[in-house]
């Protein structure tokens, strides 16, 4: 099976400033896609952002962007401009493009954004 | 358009016991899975229901189990509760053509055995 490695339980970052969450992943797989979830205390786990494994160029979404690393197996997030609104736990996961639906999480990051 | 809703949010149950938590996706997915997130083991996938079939099932035992109905609405039942079984339950939802473009997920219901 898959297995997603996020190897920092916990960051801090002061408001307006930029951090950056680290993911990595483990797969024999050629073809998949990847996506950072965050989850706020309302428990709903919001889609942050999406990359296929088949695209070089990195996804960006407003504030958030990725840096994918195919060969090194590394999937990282990165928040510009921090707001309040950010801080959640942010989970990366992983989907096989060919062995159905099912996700495989990392075990989370809680952000704290200081004011 | 509404999201996925899950009932109830919260639920206590004592040892033994069996529950029955339900899910309702968003108006045309028919894709609806099921995970269990603990502090000790994270998010870990239950099973995956389409168009009333099961199509895929972790590695959990047979105690939990679930279905669909013709209108996509989704049920998981975990039956003889343990107290392991404290968890907050999350169901998504997806398109057709599979989460390739990520699941929707409802609130989850929270259920604690004592």
């Amino acid at each position: 099976a898959q297995t997603v490695t996020q190897s920092q339980p916990e960051m801090s970052v002061q408001e307006a400033e930029t951090v950056t969450l680290s993911c990595t992943y483990d797969t024999s797989e050629s073809d998949y896609y990847l996506f950072w979830y965050k989850q706020p205390p309302s428990r709903q786990m919001i889609l942050v952002i999406r990359q296929e494994a088949y695209k070089q160029q990195n996804a960006t979404e407003n504030r958030f962007s990725v840096n994918f690393q195919k060969a090194a197996k590394s999937f990282s997030l990165k928040i510009s401009d921090s707001q309040l609104g950010d801080a959640a736990m942010y989970f990366c996961a992983y989907r096989s493009a060919n062995t159905g639906n099912q996700f495989y999480f990392g075990t989370g990051t809680s952000l704290t954004v200081i004011p | 358009k509404a999201g996925v809703t899950q009932t109830p949010r919260y639920l206590i149950k004592t040892r033994g016991q069996q529950v029955t938590l339900s899910c309702s996706p968003i108006s045309g997915h028919r894709s609806v899975s099921w995970y269990q997130q603990t502090p000790g083991q994270g998010l870990q996938f239950l099973f995956e229901y389409f168009s009333e079939t099961q199509r895929n099932k972790g590695n959990f035992p047979g105690r939990f189990s679930g279905r669909q109905f013709s209108n996509s609405r989704s049920e998981m039942n975990v039956s003889t509760l343990e107290l392991g079984d404290s968890a907050l339950y999350l169901c998504a939802s997806s398109l057709v053509g599979g989460a390739t473009y990520g699941y929707t997920f409802g609130s989850g219901t929270r259920l604690t055995v004592v």
